[in-house]
């Protein structure tokens, strides 16, 4: 079945540097690719996606990269803050309303101040 | 605006009883509705998609007589826990979609916590 693989499953990092998450996905017909953040207690924020018709896509302090040929995708968090701690997934999907999202193992991302 | 919400945040049962969890979605009308659940420190784990109007699709390995999904409009579907054991204690999410070509993007709700004594 369709699988999602996640690296890597911890990640610490000083305040300021920037910190990369790393998917790859096994579906060839994937062609929505959103992550989540997740604080504790709480459900999965929609923090940004990409398209398989896009390479790359920023949003400020955030982005994300798609190589489909690899199948790979990625997310950059650049001068990072103590807020941005927290529980990262990437996911990939079939972009339709009833399309299932395959989720990654999940990320947990750690701001050392 | 798409703002899911979910009641109740927390509930605490005692074990042979059944909770019932209701997903909202505040601003839109979601055609399609989806159901996870996530153990401590796991991802999301789907159970179930649920559309308007017809029966919900279970994920295999889910028990579909003990997690009642009813989606009776457009903006309400709830899932019951039937006959609750200790195992069944876990974060429950629900996610869902305005589709119809407008918007195909899950928007997910704030969870809920179930505890079974």
């Amino acid at each position: 079945g369709e699988n999602v693989e996640q690296h890597p499953s911890t990640l610490s990092v000083q305040e300021g540097d920037s910190a990369v998450i790393k998917c790859t996905y096994s579906d060839s017909a994937s062609n929505y690719f959103p992550w989540y953040k997740q604080e504790l207690g709480k459900g999965p924020q929609l923090i940004i996606d990409i398209r398989s018709n896009v390479g790359e896509k920023k949003d400020q302090r955030i982005a994300v990269t798609l190589n489909k040929t690899a199948k790979h995708f990625s997310l950059h968090i650049t001068e990072t803050q103590p807020e941005d701690s927290a529980v990262y997934f990437c996911a990939a999907s079939r972009l339709s309303s009833a399309s299932k999202i395959i989720f990654g193992s999940g990320t947990r991302l750690s701001i050392r101040p | 605006g798409a703002v899911v919400s979910q009641h109740p945040s927390r509930v605490i049962c005692k074990s042979g009883t059944s909770v019932k969890i209701e997903c909202r979605s505040l601003d839109f009308q979601a055609t399609t509705m989806f159901w996870y659940r996530q153990f401590p420190k796991q991802s999301l784990m789907l159970m179930a998609t649920s559309n308007e109007g017809s029966k919900a699709t279970y994920e295999q390995g889910v028990e579909k007589d003990k997690f009642l999904i009813n989606h009776a409009s457009l903006t309400l579907s709830t899932l019951t826990v039937t006959s609750a054991h200790p195992e069944d204690s876990s974060f429950y999410i629900c996610s869902a979609v305005p589709g119809l070509g407008v918007d195909d993007t899950q928007y997910f709700g704030p969870g809920t916590r179930l505890t079974v004594l």
